[in-house]
């Protein structure tokens, strides 16, 4: 078993750009998240997902969307990318929600 | 004020020591508690639950105290491998929220 996988691993942005972060899991679990985490800041839920076609808000949702497409992926879009958004994100997935979160390895987004 | 504190550190200690970090939460509502372990620029993988009769797992114990609303984590003897940051999360339902973590090298 892979886990939780994520794509791409390292990314640069110009100011404006988009992009959507892949995730994907292989322990059918219904629940998956997105969090970034910053220097001091620690892991912010962006977004949260209980089951295909559900999502919603977490801490810091602005600027961001998100689509759960089937019980495997769910992935984290950047419409317009800012510097504020240059962070670690990582993707988790859980079963059930309260259980013991399962992180992927992050990607590091860098926008200019 | 974020919702869960730690103290950053970093601590620095030797082989075989004990150390202890501290974590607080702001919200009574918080239904469960863990500390994570996160090494260097690496995912953050669970290392306990956290329960209010205390738990131990090998060198490592983990107190809740729901009254003062403070979780402890003490590590015992440490190793070369303890060197990491530990994150204190405390969650209500799927909203998990975790401390800025607290960094700890263990030198030989």
């Amino acid at each position: 078993n892979a886990g939780v996988t994520q794509t791409p691993k390292f990314q640069v942005l110009k100011t404006g750009q988009s992009m959507t972060l892949q995730c994907a899991q292989d322990m059918n679990h219904n629940s998956m998240y997105w969090y970034r985490q910053d220097p001091g800041m620690g892991l912010r839920l962006i977004y949260y997902s209980a089951s295909e076609g559900t999502t919603d808000k977490g801490e810091v949702p602005n600027g961001y969307n998100v689509s759960r497409l089937n019980k495997r992926e769910f992935s984290l879009r950047l419409e317009s990318a800012a510097p504020s958004q240059t962070s670690v994100y990582f993707c988790a997935s859980s079963e059930p929600p309260t259980d013991t979160q399962y992180f992927g390895p992050g990607t590091r987004l860098t926008v200019l | 004020r974020k919702e869960v504190e730690q103290d950053p550190g970093p601590f620095n200690v030797p082989e075989g020591a004990t150390v202890a970090f501290n974590c607080t939460y702001s919200n009574s509502a918080s239904q469960s508690f863990f500390w994570y372990r996160q090494d260097c620029r690496k995912e953050p993988k669970l290392l306990m639950s956290v329960y209010s009769s205390g738990n131990e797992d090998g060198r490592f114990t983990a107190q809740l105290n729901r009254a003062s609303q403070y979780i402890s984590l003490l590590i015992r003897d440490s190793k070369l491998s303890d060197s990491a940051t530990y994150l204190c999360v405390a969650q209500k339902e799927w909203d998990m929220r975790f401390g800025a973590g607290t960094r700890l090298t263990v030198k030989p």
